[in-house]
């Protein structure tokens, strides 16, 4: 069984709409929880860090992290045909420590 | 300010082959990771060093990989002999501090013949 399962899609949906993505994890050891976002042929970008759970909002992105549950989200509101990529969630037990990913779930955003 | 760069961007190269992999980090960034995507898995955590010191190499597959940062700035990752399941996309991150943002290169992406 992996660590951390992802849907990998792929997910399309029409512009304007909220995106919900969503990872579970198996290691209660996990304690900071991120999202990437990858475009095709570059490398993870960095869109949201969290370390307790709860949500965390930054613009149009809500990370939300429920750690009795084992399981994490990331929502997208108004979605922009730019905001397709592939969305990889990744954690690690300590800062610095290796980032376990999910496979990553590929989004197209439609106008 | 430069992001991390990794040198090739492509490489295609015949089994038994060697190939070496170079990663700059971001200037004064003294943590460097690298990390591998093999074709529809996940990505997944190679080896860390902080300076010139390896300090978590538990995810390195075997010892055909060899991976050097002399001096604690660019790093090297040698594939040597290359075998069919070393392609994939090998990526390098790096960050300040332990604690801080591991930012990511492009990649460079493998291909065994």
């Amino acid at each position: 069984q992996k660590e951390v399962e992802q849907d990998p899609g792929p997910l399309s949906v029409p512009e304007g709409a909220i995106v919900s993505l969503n990872c579970t994890y198996s290691n209660s050891a996990f304690q900071y929880f991120m999202w990437y976002r990858q475009y095709s042929r570059k490398g993870p970008e960095l869109l949201m860090y969290t370390y307790s759970s709860g949500n965390k909002e930054d613009g149009r992105f809500t990370a939300q992290v429920d750690k009795s549950s084992k399981y994490i989200s990331l929502f997208i509101r108004d979605s922009q045909p730019s905001d397709s990529a592939t969305y990889l969630c990744a954690m690690c037990t300590g800062g610095g420590n290796k980032l376990t990913f999910g496979t990553g779930t590929q989004l197209k955003v439609e106008l | 300010e430069a992001g991390v760069t990794q040198f090739p961007s492509h490489s295609v190269i015949e089994k038994g082959q060697t190939v070496t992999l170079r990663c700059d980090p971001i200037s004064g960034h003294d943590n460097l990771y690298w990390y591998r995507r093999v074709m529809g898995k996940e990505i997944k955590f190679l080896l860390h060093f902080v300076k010139e010191s390896k300090q978590d190499e538990s995810g390195m597959p075997n010892n055909r990989f060899l991976a050097e940062r002399t001096g604690g700035t660019y790093s090297t990752l040698k594939v040597q002999p290359a075998e069919l399941e070393d392609s994939g996309v090998y990526f390098c991150a790096s960050s300040q501090d332990l604690t801080d943002t591991q930012y990511f290169g492009p990649g460079t992406r493998l291909t065994v013949l």
